[in-house]
């Protein structure tokens, strides 16, 4: 069983959609939670970071985190074609610097205009 | 802040050549910085963790001998790929982190014939 497992899609909707993107994960050491995009060629882009059970929300974007069932989820409101790209979860033990981060698959986005 | 630069964003090379890929911290100090590998459509693979003036800590299967890491600077960190073959053929991502989080380049693409 991999630590992290996220839906590979691909995930297609019509702009203006709610997108739900949801993780799970074994590892109770997790405390830290991100979510990244990633387009084509490019290297990973940090939206959001979580720490513990909780929400948090950034514009258009809301991240949930419920360690209680060891499950993760990003929200995009209002989606629009621009967030068409693969969504990356990631988690740590640690805040960063010296911690070591695992990576969910990523499940690919589409938003269609 | 926290923008993270690699050099060179791509790369050509003719089998059995090294090739040197860089990645710097731009607007903070990193002691430690990650080299990855992603493979087309497949996620983030850890390779390894560079540390500032120590030497680097190789994941499972990575051949530390072909994978050479060098992190001389608390910005700079490097990875030698020697005698490169086109099984090795990939795109190449470091991070770092100034406090939470990781930060990404932007990748180098690296094609060997």
């Amino acid at each position: 069983q991999k630590e992290v497992e996220q839906d590979p899609g691909p995930l297609s909707v019509p702009e203006g959609a709610i997108v739900s993107l949801n993780c799970t994960y074994s590892n109770s050491a997790f405390q830290y939670f991100m979510w990244y995009r990633q387009y084509s060629r490019k290297g990973p882009e940090l939206l959001m970071y979580t720490y513990s059970s909780g929400n948090k929300e950034d514009g258009r974007f809301t991240a949930q985190v419920d360690k209680s069932s060891k499950y993760i989820s990003l929200f995009i409101r209002d989606s629009q074609p621009s967030d068409s790209a693969t969504y990356l979860c990631a988690m740590s033990a640690g805040p960063g610097g010296y911690q070591k981060v695992t990576f969910g698959t990523g499940t690919k986005l589409q938003v269609i205009p | 802040g926290a923008v993270v630069s690699q050099h060179p964003s791509w790369v050509i090379c003719k089998s059995g050549t090294s090739v040197k890929i860089e990645c710097r911290s731009l607007d903070f100090q990193a002691t430690t910085m990650f080299w990855y590998r992603q493979f087309p459509k497949q996620s983030l693979m850890l390779m390894a963790t560079s540390n500032e003036g120590s030497k680097a800590t190789y994941e499972q299967g990575v051949e530390k001998d072909k994978f050479l890491i060098n992190h001389a600077s608390l910005t700079l960190s490097t990875l030698t790929v020697t005698s490169a073959h086109p099984e090795d053929s990939s795109f190449y991502i470091c991070s770092a982190s100034p406090e939470f989080g990781q930060f990404f380049g932007p990748g180098t693409r690296l094609t060997v014939l």
